[in-house]
């Protein structure tokens, strides 16, 4: 069974401009969810995928965007990067988004983005 | 909105003693609470989590939590610190689909 995997490791971009981040799941989960980590900070809830679909948002704009395909990997991309981008990206899978159970979520290692 | 509060930046532990790391909770019904710690470099990692049953939960590396419904604290221990325990430790609540971490709170377990 493989674990969450994420590429790349680091990455620097200038302010302005994007940036395309990626997660495999793990082996048989259908749910990718994807966290911002800011120096210091808990993760924060950017958005969520199931089967495709996006599946529930958190409080980030627009130019946070997100795609997952048919083998259940999902990318993040961000548009006009801004200073404020500069964290620990990570995606996490899970199996199903049953709301009365729950199946932890598996974590990534993060993508570390700098924005300068 | 669900959330919760980790009390503590930084807790620093002497190796063999018994550890604690706090966490209060608030929920609009049943609290879905979760223990995850994060070593430098690394992605989260699981520890334990609370749905419902029994107050006492054990988890992964000798870590169990205690949930208190009275004082609403998910508070996470450990009976003898080992040095290999020091990292970031996260408290956290499920709302819906998406799960809402603490701040976090720094272990420092001394040789």
């Amino acid at each position: 069974e493989t674990g969450v995997t994420q590429s790349p490791t680091h990455l620097i971009k200038t302010r302005g401009q994007q940036v395309t981040l990626r997660c495999s799941s793990q082996s048989g989960h259908n749910t990718v969810s994807w966290y911002q980590q800011a120096l210091g900070q808990g993760p924060q809830f950017i958005f969520q995928y199931y089967r495709e679909e996006e599946n529930g948002r958190g409080n980030f704009p627009p130019r946070f965007s997100g795609l997952q395909f048919p083998n259940y990997s999902s990318e993040l991309n961000v548009n006009a990067l801004e200073l404020d981008d500069s964290a620990l990206y990570l995606c996490a899978s899970s199996l199903g988004v049953d709301y009365f159970s729950y199946n932890e979520q598996f974590f990534g290692p993060g993508t570390r983005l700098t924005v300068l | 909105a669900q959330s919760v509060a980790q009390p503590e930046d930084q807790v620093n532990v002497a190796e063999g003693n018994p550890l604690t790391v706090k966490c209060t909770y608030s929920v609009s019904g049943n609290p879905y609470l979760f223990w995850y710690v994060q070593y430098p470099n690394r992605g989260l990692q699981f520890l334990l989590k609370y749905i419902t049953g029994d107050n006492l939960v054990k988890g992964s590396y000798g870590f169990e939590a205690e949930f208190n419904k009275s004082q609403t604290s998910f508070h996470l221990k450990k009976p003898s610190a080992l040095v290999s325990d020091s990292a970031l430790y996260f408290c956290a609540v499920r709302d819906r689909n998406k799960i809402i971490f603490g701040k976090g709170t720094r272990l420092h377990i001394l040789p």
